[in-house]
């Protein structure tokens, strides 16, 4: 089956700390993988995907193969960085599936 | 470059009833994608929509079905509402050359079905 599992629904650290947000995805065939954030009252925004292997807003994705994990990293986390995050794959046949998302709380 | 939009913001309709949303691409993209997405959960992937063509379903009954138009907007309509429908429904336009790229959503259309 595929899947994409996001464990956390909530996660919450304090301003500098570093920040993992994990993800699983269950796929058979060779996977695209994305992440997307929500800040408030915004909408839905791609953040990063395996393919481009770039670092944005300081956050970085690196694709498992071998562990099915696509988990989202920050070494320092900010306050603006609080947000909804959403992990999702693509698996070929024009169909996108997400996780059910991580809310990220960053303290003072 | 115009963003998504879509319409209407809310609606609430009654059990059984039936409901037509609308999405407009963003400029330039002729690929429309529909999302559901239930409270507390990720967006469910709905069907796409690809040169007036679907050509990508997820695991949604027949009596959701859609429509693009030349100009690449879409509809996406919902028969026999049932109170399980209410959800957000976004939209995600993109560029579709080879798949996987990326999406750009729409504000979404918070449906009520009463």
């Amino acid at each position: 089956a595929q899947r994409v599992t996001q464990p956390e629904k909530l996660l919450s650290v304090f301003k500098g700390a570093p920040v993992e947000l994990k993800c699983n995805y269950s796929y058979s065939g060779s996977p695209e993988l994305f992440w997307y954030v929500q800040y408030s009252r915004q909408r839905l925004q791609l953040l990063l995907r395996h393919i481009s292997r770039e670092s944005i807003k300081g956050f970085t994705a690196d694709l498992n193969k071998g562990e099915t994990s696509f988990h989202l990293k920050k070494p320092f986390a900010q306050e603006e960085d609080s947000a909804m995050y959403y992990c999702a794959l693509y698996t070929g046949g024009f169909k996108t599936i997400f996780g059910a998302g991580t809310r990220l709380f960053v303290k003072a | 470059e115009t963003g998504v939009t879509q319409s209407p913001t809310h609606l609430i309709k009654t059990r059984g009833q039936q409901v037509t949303l609308r999405c407009s691409s963003q400029s330039g993209h002729n690929t429309v994608s529909w999302y559901q997405q239930a409270l507390g959960q990720g967006p469910q992937f709905i069907f796409q929509y690809y040169r007036e063509e679907e050509n990508g379903r997820g695991n949604f009954p027949p009596r959701f079905s859609g429509l693009q138009f030349p100009n690449y907007s879409s509809e996406l309509n919902v028969n026999a509402l049932e109170l399980d429908d209410s959800a957000l429904y976004l939209c995600a336009s993109s560029l579709e050359d080879r798949g996987g790229n990326e999406q750009f959503f729409g504000p979404g259309t918070r449906l009520t079905v009463l």
